[in-house]
């Protein structure tokens, strides 16, 4: 069966430092991935989705990036946190084109 | 491109009531609809979906209904208990399509009373 991963669970940052959160799947080859961040009470916004590696779109434009260096990793990056960055980072697989299944998600708090 | 609208955005039923939950889509080239549960500080769950070909589906308390024609789908939970208390988000998508985005709604918190 096919699982994913993400860490780390929790994260506090300060301004102005670097960003890597990682993503995982298990199970599964050429997945689809996504990144999601969900503020604090609020819905799900796309931030980015791959559907291989190297291939990597943007749905918002930010001071994040987002990287596939293997089949079944993404990882997600900033140079500089901001304050707005804080949230509930999620990432989700598909298996082409049907529904997603989303990880455990990495809490971010920015200071 | 493709938007979901969900309604209520909060909906308080006492236990046993049953409760539902309405989206609407815009894009009638839409033919896959997955609805979501998220506990709090935890991750969406699917717990149901249905396909375009498909009018209504049943899992045991839950339900999803969908019209083509209107562009609008519904959850039905009958017999709701505290358990059932969550953030349900419904989505569209384009099954085929190159990326398979799914186009999600604002969610709606649902309460329910023992």
């Amino acid at each position: 069966s096919q699982t994913i991963h993400q860490w780390p669970a929790t994260l506090v940052q300060p301004v102005g430092s670097p960003l890597s959160l990682e993503c995982t799947v298990e199970g599964t080859s050429n997945p689809n991935l996504y990144w999601y961040r969900q503020a604090a009470g609020r819905g799900l916004q796309l931030l980015f989705y791959s559907v291989g590696i190297g291939q990597i779109s943007s749905e918002v434009p930010q001071n994040l990036s987002a990287s596939r260096p293997q089949d079944r990793q993404f990882i997600l990056s900033s140079k500089k946190l901001l304050l707005s960055d804080s949230g509930f980072y999620l990432c989700a697989w598909s298996p082409l084109t049907e529904t997603q299944y989303f990880g455990p998600g990495t809490r971010l708090l920015v200071l | 491109g493709e938007n979901v609208e969900q309604h209520p955005s909060t909906l308080s039923v006492q236990e046993g009531d049953s409760a539902v939950i309405k989206c609407t889509y815009s894009d009638s080239a839409s033919n896959y609809f997955p609805w979501y549960k998220q506990e709090l500080g935890k991750r969406p769950q699917l717990i149901i979906d249905i396909r375009s070909n498909v009018g209504e589906k049943k899992d045991q308390r839950i339900a999803v209904t969908l019209n083509k024609t209107a562009k609008h789908f519904s959850l039905h939970i009958t017999e709701t208990q505290p358990e059932d208390s969550a953030v349900y988000f419904c989505a569209a998508s384009l099954r085929g399509g190159s990326q398979g985005n799914l186009i999600f709604g604002k969610g709606t918190k649902l309460s329910v009373k023992p």
